[in-house]
C-alpha cells in the first residue's frame, strides 16, 4: 500500500524565518512529487513539482528530492503570516493515468 | 493558469436522496479527471479516476453503485452520490490534468461541501 507519511504538526516558524516541511513516502517506484498548500475549508493549491533528484527553486520555495532516502522536503525563504496554512505532500506513483496518494499535510503557523 | 470550477459549492440534503456535483475544466481539455474526498483533518483521499468516454476506475472500498461518475466530454465530469446518509458528509473535490504522464500537473477544483441531514 502506497503510504505518505508527513509530521502533522503545527509547526511554528517566525515571520522572516525558513520554514522546512518535510516528507517521506514508501513507493519506491514514485515518479514525481508535489507540494500543494491547503487552507482551511478550501481545496489545495499546487506550490511546486519536482522529479528529479535534487533541488528545485521557484520563487521562495525550494523542493528538495532524495529518491534514495524516499524523502521530498519543501523550503519556504522569508516566511510571510499569510504562508500560514496546511501543506500536503502528494506523491504519483502510476503508470499511467493515475490519482495522487496524499500525506495528511503539516499545518504550518508563522508568527508575526 | 488551469482553472477548474465545481458546482455547486454547497450542497445540504436529507438522508436518502441523491447529489450531483460538476466538475469543469475552463480553459483546457481534460483527458483525466479525479474525483477525491476529505473528512475533517484528514487528507485528500482517492476515490476514482475518471477518463473522456469510458468507465471511470474506482479504488479499493469504494461503492461504484454508490458514487456514480460520468465523463461526458473533455471539458466535465460529474460525480452524484446516490441514497446520500450523513456518513456521506464530507468536502469532495475534483481535479483535472490534461496529460496521462507522471509530471503532469492536476489541477484542483474549488471542492463541494456536502452535509447529509
Amino acid at each position: 500500500q502506497k503510504e505518505v507519511e508527513q509530521n502533522s504538526g503545527p509547526l511554528s516558524v517566525p515571520e522572516g524565518a525558513i520554514a522546512s516541511l518535510n516528507c517521506t513516502y514508501s513507493d519506491r517506484g514514485s515518479q514525481s512529487f508535489f507540494w500543494y498548500r491547503q487552507y482551511s475549508g478550501k481545496s489545495p493549491e499546487l506550490i511546486m513539482f519536482i522529479y528529479s533528484n535534487g533541488d528545485k527553486e521557484d520563487g521562495r520555495f525550494t523542493a528538495q528530492l532524495n529518491k534514495a532516502s524516499q524523502y521530498v522536503s519543501l523550503l519556504i525563504r522569508d516566511s510571510q503570516p499569510s504562508d500560514s496554512a496546511t501543506y500536503l505532500c502528494a506523491v504519483y506513483s502510476g503508470g499511467g493515468a493515475d490519482g495522487l496518494t496524499f500525506g495528511k499535510g503539516t499545518h504550518l503557523i508563522i508568527q508575526p | 493558469g488551469a482553472v477548474v470550477s465545481q458546482h455547486p459549492s454547497r450542497v445540504i440534503c436529507k438522508s436518502g436522496t441523491s447529489v450531483k456535483i460538476e466538475c469543469r475544466s475552463l480553459d483546457f481539455q481534460a483527458t483525466t479527471m479525479f474525483w477525491y474526498r476529505q473528512f475533517p483533518k484528514q487528507s485528500l483521499m482517492l476515490m476514482a479516476t475518471s477518463n473522456e468516454g469510458s468507465k471511470a476506475t474506482y479504488e479499493q472500498g469504494v461503492e461504484k453503485d454508490k458514487f456514480l461518475i460520468n465523463h461526458a466530454s473533455l471539458t466535465l465530469s460529474t460525480l452524484t452520490v446516490t441514497s446520500a446518509h450523513p456518513e456521506d458528509s464530507s468536502f469532495y473535490i475534483c481535479s483535472a490534468s490534461s496529460g496521462t504522464g507522471a509530471t503532469d500537473t492536476q489541477y484542483f477544483g474549488p471542492g463541494t461541501r456536502l452535509t447529509v441531514l
